[in-house]
């Protein structure tokens, strides 16, 4: 089983709507979470970390469960702009970040 | 703009050539990462580096050379690569604090682009 799992995608999302991730990690050790967004043939880059009350920043909504071992991203009023790769990350003592595969959005007029 | 920079961003080499990555960051960080990113798969962190000392080597073969002069710079250095080493390598910073357990969330250069022919 992959540390990190994500639907690899692509979710298709009419402009406007609301789409909505999950990302399962395996490593109950894992001491905080993020997401990050990595457009074609570029680096990631942070959107937001993810805390145990969950977190809002704008359009962009992150929850964390920890008994189940998840946590997802929102994205509401979807934009072009939106379309991205959204990786899914776990963070271990040390810094040892544990990426997911990635889940692959795309926002169409 | 970007607090890491890379270079080069693109290189091609054959499989008997020596070359190397070069990372630079300007965030006064004192970790800093190389991570591999091969088509479909997920990034992989290949080494870590704190306070200049290595402390991750994710099993990666040893025709793959990092080198940490200090904080700020961050090389890997290539030998003898086969066709599959062809990827997307990045290098990434951080701050760590010295004996805590967690950081700060990383960031990344923009990436160097390997081709080994």
């Amino acid at each position: 089983r992959k540390e990190v799992e994500q639907d690899p995608g692509p979710f298709n999302v009419p402009e406007g709507a609301t789409v909505a991730f999950n990302c399962t990690y395996s490593n109950s050790a894992s001491q905080s979470f993020f997401w990050y967004r990595q457009d074609c043939r570029k680096e990631p880059k942070l959107l937001m970390s993810v805390y145990s009350s969950g977190n809002e920043d704008g359009r962009f909504t992150a929850q964390l469960n920890r008994a189940s071992q998840y946590i997802s991203l929102l994205i509401r009023d979807s934009k072009l702009s939106d379309s991205a790769t959204y990786l899914c990350v776990a963070k271990a003592a040390g810094n040892k970040l544990t990426f997911g595969g990635g889940t692959r959005v795309l926002v169409k007029p | 703009e970007t607090g890491v920079t890379q270079t080069p961003r693109h290189l091609v080499m054959g499989m008997t050539n020596k070359k190397s990555l070069k990372c630079e960051q300007h965030l006064g960080h004192n970790a800093m990462y190389w991570y591999k990113q091969s088509a479909k798969k997920p990034l992989e962190l290949m080494f870590v580096y704190n306070f200049k000392e290595q402390t991750e080597n994710n099993s990666v073969p040893s025709r793959f050379s990092p080198e940490c002069p200090n904080s700020s710079h961050l090389f890997l250095h290539l030998h003898t690569l086969q066709p599959e080493d062809s990827a997307l390598y990045l290098c990434a910073s951080s701050q760590m604090d010295r004996g805590a357990s967690s950081g700060n969330t990383i960031y990344f250069g923009e990436g160097s682009w390997l081709t080994v022919v």
